[in-house]
Order: structure tokens, then sequence, then C-alpha cells
């Protein structure tokens, strides 16, 4: 059965103080992992996609990586609008659903 | 681009009425969409699969007289909420997968209370 952990559940973080979240996960045939950005009472924001080890995206201050076992989520001088949840989920087994973490709750106090 | 809607963005019913909730894709055509419902604090869980012009899969556990599935058209999906009860109050979020793509792109929620 796919699984998801993220870690840690909630994080605080000053302004300007960089971080990494991360993302563990078991599946069988990776197909993808996906990071969501979700703000409170709004459906998940589209992030990134990483389909191999290895790979490395960025938009702005946030950088994912992606490795055999786990991924992690850089945020680089956050900034306070950074604050929101970020989901980890992935898609493998020649299936299309999406396996979701319980997410991260960011707060970067300005 | 990729845009999801859905509508309407909340709804308060009495308890043994019916809700329908739509979802489209704005801007792509989605052979697949999925129905999601989200407590307070926890994370998205899968309800069901539609894929245009045939029959929803459920997820075990979800009722598939009560939460009805309907995905007329390549951007177009409703899920009707049967004899709502209290229990049935939640957030409800559609996504949809354009055709051979990955990323499944989401609405904004549909938040349902009965009372």
């Amino acid at each position: 059965e796919d699984q998801v952990t993220q870690s840690p559940e909630a994080l605080r973080l000053q302004e300007g103080e960089s971080s990494s979240l991360n993302c563990s996960y078991t599946v069988s045939g990776l197909r993808g992992l996906f990071w969501y950005r979700q703000d409170p009472g709004k459906g998940p924001e589209f992030l990134f996609t990483l389909y191999s080890a290895g790979e490395e995206k960025e938009k702005e201050r946030l950088k994912a990586t992606l490795t055999k076992k786990e991924s992690f989520l850089h945020i680089t001088a956050p900034k306070p609008e950074d604050s929101a949840t970020y989901l980890c989920a992935v898609e493998g087994g020649g299936s299309e659903k999406l396996v979701f973490g319980k997410g991260t709750k960011l707060t970067v106090n300005p | 681009g990729a845009v999801v809607s859905q509508h309407p963005s909340w709804v308060i019913c009495k308890s043994g009425t019916s809700v329908k909730i739509e979802c489209r894709s704005l801007d792509f055509q989605a052979t697949t969409m999925f129905w999601y419902r989200q407590f307070p604090k926890q994370s998205l869980m899968l309800m069901a699969t539609s894929n245009e012009g045939s029959k929803a899969t459920y997820e075990q556990g979800v009722e598939k007289d009560k939460f009805l599935i309907n995905h007329a058209s390549l951007t177009l999906s409703t899920l009707t909420v049967t004899s709502a009860h209290p229990e049935d109050s939640s957030f409800y979020i559609c996504s949809a997968l354009g055709q051979g793509a990955y990323e499944q792109y989401f609405g904004p929620g549909t938040r349902l209370t009965v009372t």
C-alpha cells in the first residue's frame, strides 16, 4: 500500500529563516511525486512534479528535490505570504490516484 | 492555464435534502476528474474517480448511492449528496486531469454544512 509521511506537522519560522519540509514515501512504481500548497478554506495549488530520483525543481523561494525514498521542499528566506499548509502526494502503480500526506503547516512570522 | 472552478463555493442545506456541486475545467479538457473530501485539520481523502462518459469508481467505504457522480462532458463533473445528514458536512474538493497529463489541478472547494 502506498504511503506518504510528512514532517514536521507544523513549522514556525521567522521571516528570512530558511528551512526544509520532508516527505517520505513508499510506493510501487513511482509515476510522480507532487507538491501542493493549500491556504485555509481553499483547494490545493499545484507547485511541482518530480518524476525521478535526483530531479530538482525551483519556483521563487521554493526548491523541491527527490530521492528514492523522500522528497524535500526547501524554503529560502521565507516571507509571511509563504504561510500555508504544504501537501505532498504520490502517484504510482499504474494508477492515476494521488495518495496524500497529512501536510506540514508552515507559519512565517514577520 | 489549468483552471478548475467549483460551484457553489459554500452551501447550507437541511437534513434530508440533496445538494449538487459542479466542477468545471475552464481551459482544458479533463479526461478524468476526482472528488475529495477534507475534514478540519486533515488531509484530502479521495472519494471517487470519474471518467467522461463512464460510471465513477468509488473508494472503499464511500456510499455510491449517497454520493452520485456524473461526468457528462470533458469539462464538467457533478457530485450530488443525496439525503444529506449533518455528518456529511465537510469541505468537498474536485480535481481534474488533462489527457496525457500527470498533474491534477484542484478546484477551490465547496463548504457543505447540513443543519
